[in-house]
């Protein structure tokens, strides 16, 4: 059973305009999500986190917002760049217990940023 | 400083052929993990480690051994291999206490 869950394939959009990549988790444990970007041949590389006692980290045209009673974040990036073009993984953790540092991936979204 | 590396990059194998793949980290991570990633399905844990010495089976740990050789090294192998197995595998590492996973560049395997 999916814990982490990126419910939107794909994504298009105009370059300059706003991306929102959203991400749903079912596991209330879960304490620390993490959004992760991947280009074709490439490994995931990390873009961008938040803890479960913020609700919005921003980190230049990067934004997580988490909504915690509704068990959701989303990935804002403004203005959106034809090098953003890539899949976007949002990863969660529960960083307490045995399972320290192990991560659930959803299964990804595929954003296309047209000139 | 190389961060994660795998080898291969490529691998044709034919069923029931064995291989190891070979995953190496230089940051002095304590965890390593390994994934399989293929179309639709994102990133699904095969095995982890969480420190030298230890092992522990992931979402889909089934045809599939590992080997933590050392701090550095983690290797994964197919005793025999099969088509559902064709896949790109990544490999990655955290330092104890973060959660940023670092990955490798992946191995892209085709079984037939």
């Amino acid at each position: 059973d999916q814990q982490v869950k990126q419910n939107s394939p794909s994504l298009s959009v105009q370059e300059g305009r706003i991306s929102i990549l959203n991400c749903d988790y079912t596991n209330s444990m879960f304490d620390y999500f993490l959004w992760y970007k991947k280009y074709p041949a490439e490994g995931p590389t990390f873009l961008i986190s938040i803890s479960s006692i913020k609700d919005k980290n921003e980190d230049g045209r990067f934004t997580v917002f988490l909504n915690k009673s509704a068990k959701h974040l989303s990935l804002h990036i403004v203005p959106s760049q034809p090098g953003d073009s890539a899949v976007y993984f949002c990863a969660a953790s529960a960083r307490r217990g045995s399972t320290l540092g192990r991560l659930y991936f959803g299964r990804g979204t595929q954003l296309t940023v047209w000139p | 400083n190389a961060g994660v590396t795998q080898t291969p990059k490529f691998q044709v194998l034919k069923t029931g052929q064995s291989m190891t793949l070979q995953c190496a980290q230089d940051m002095n991570h304590n965890s390593m993990y390994w994934y399989r990633q293929d179309p639709g399905m994102g990133l699904r844990l095969i095995y982890y480690s969480a420190s030298e010495g230890t092992t522990d089976k992931g979402e889909v740990p089934n045809g599939y051994n590992v080997s933590r050789l050392n701090k550095r090294e983690f290797s994964l192998r197919l005793e025999s291999a099969a088509p559902s197995q064709t896949s790109v595998y990544f490999c990655a590492s955290i330092l104890h206490g973060l959660n940023e996973q670092f990955f490798g560049p992946g191995t892209r395997l085709t079984v037939l």
